[in-house]
């Protein structure tokens, strides 16, 4: 059963601190996406790749946020340095061809 | 303090009745859709998907009806079930690049 795995699963952390979550898509997909979950603005797509290659990220604040696919098989988002609104569930979600994304479990991630 | 997040509509139907959780989607060049269901700490699930060149598509036990003309999408499920209970949300795709846009939601809540 071919799922979207992400690590971790839950993060506490202090504001300031680098935080980053992996992700490994299902294998044989090629498009990779990140969105972020909150109560307040829903679910919103903050960065994909197709091939490893990004092709959008304009949902992701450039200046603390940095996400990359160092192989195909692992995909990463980076906060440096974290702040408290940062806090949310973050989705790793991955498809291939069609336009089927298929979610991982999140990782939530709060930062103090 | 009092918390204030996205007021999500619910829907409450009882044990055995069909559901209908309706959509409003934005962008007529939009051509496939897809509703997914999200369990409570769970990333969102596939449930079912159409493309514009359809006006329904029957699953199992689910069904999604599309009206292009009123940009309106909703999907159906027959005999709810407990384990239907969730929050549902409807994603729309202009095209570009397998980028989806995701709607806020609908809690279906099923009631014994």
């Amino acid at each position: 059963d071919a799922r979207v795995t992400q690590t971790p699963r839950h993060k506490v952390t202090e504001m300031g601190q680098e935080v980053t979550m992996r992700c490994q898509p299902i294998l044989g997909h090629n498009t990779v996406f990140w969105y972020r979950q909150t109560m307040m603005q829903g679910l919103e797509l903050l960065a994909y790749f197709r091939n490893r290659a990004p092709l959008d990220d304009s949902g992701m604040p450039k200046d603390r946020f940095s996400a990359e696919m160092p192989d195909a098989t692992l995909a990463t988002l980076k906060i440096q340095p974290s702040e408290p609104r940062d806090s949310a569930v973050y989705f790793c979600a991955s498809g291939f061809k069609g336009n089927e994304q298929y979610f991982g479990p999140g990782t939530r991630l709060t930062v103090t | 303090g009092e918390s204030v997040g996205l007021h999500l509509p619910t829907l409450s139907v009882q044990e055995g009745d069909n559901s209908i959780i309706n959509c409003a989607y934005s962008n007529s060049a939009s051509d496939y859709f897809i509703w997914y269901k999200q369990e409570s700490g769970k990333g969102p699930q596939f449930i079912i998907d159409i493309r514009s060149n359809m006006d329904k598509r029957q699953g199992q036990r689910v069904t999604v009806l599309l009206n292009k003309t009123v940009k309106h999408l909703s999907l159906q499920i027959a005999a709810t079930q407990p384990g239907d209970s969730a929050v549902y949300f409807c994603a729309e795709n202009t095209g570009t690049a397998s980028k989806l846009t995701f709607g806020t939601g609908t809690r279906l809540q099923v009631t014994l």
